[in-house]
């Protein structure tokens, strides 16, 4: 268990619409990342919040946003969706900056029908 | 750009053999961490082993180990004693200090058969 929580597991839901995915981090824990990782390929970076605040931005796409609240968990808002955005979604947490580690979720399964 | 590049997308080894998965990855930075990561069926992504590129001794973890050959950019893992809980798909991937992603590889699946 890395003591990273994420809901729910599963989401299944039509274009179009809209979805929001919460992740708890590790006690301690200030820097929360998310990641998308579609069939069978590698993990994309979308964002990093630290302490609440946006550290840095990879491949995030305008349909997509993030925050992280002060009791530090975050949550990703896609909308707009597409059938190309079913993936699994990851969030991990960090113990405070670089260079720490990231532990990782288990992940919230989106499938866009 | 950070690129890193996992060579081999599937490998095959019986239990209890010694199996070495490659990794290179090009970077301009000098200060940046390399890292494996393990993902089982169950699709959990699990950190396996780091290495800081600071330091030229090679990180070990029990049964895993790295070749880290820091002028070659070369980051291999090394599995002794493979066991059959083994079996996942191993992903590369490195962070440098001016941001904070991971740049990942495309993953090896690795097969553990008995």
């Amino acid at each position: 268990d890395s003591g990273v929580t994420q809901t729910p597991k599963h989401l299944i839901t039509a274009t179009g619409q809209r979805v929001t995915l919460r992740c708890s981090p590790r006690s301690g824990d200030l820097s929360v990342y998310w990641y998308q990782q579609s069939l069978d390929q590698g993990l994309q970076f979308l964002i990093q919040y630290y302490n609440g605040e946006e550290r840095a931005k990879g491949n995030i796409l305008e349909r997509f946003s993030a925050q992280q609240f002060p009791d530090l968990h975050s949550e990703l808002n896609l909308s707009s969706l597409e059938l190309g955005d079913s993936a699994l979604y990851f969030c991990a947490s960090s113990g405070g900056d670089w260079p720490q580690p990231q532990h990782f979720g288990d992940g919230t399964r989106l499938s866009i029908l | 750009a950070q690129t890193v590049t996992q060579s081999q997308p599937e490998m095959s080894v019986q239990e209890a053999e010694t199996v070495t998965l490659s990794c290179t990855y090009d970077t301009s930075e000098s200060n940046y961490y390399l890292f494996w990561y393990k993902q089982p069926p169950s699709r959990q992504m699990i950190l396996v082993i780091r290495q800081e590129a600071y330091k030229q001794q090679n990180a070990t973890e029990n049964r895993f180990s790295v070749n880290f050959q820091k002028a070659a950019k070369s980051f291999s893992l090394k599995i002794s004693d493979s066991q059959l809980g083994d079996t996942a798909m191993y992903f590369c991937a490195f962070m440098i200090g001016s941001n904070y992603q991971l740049i990942w590889g495309a993953g090896t699946k690795l097969i553990i058969k008995p």
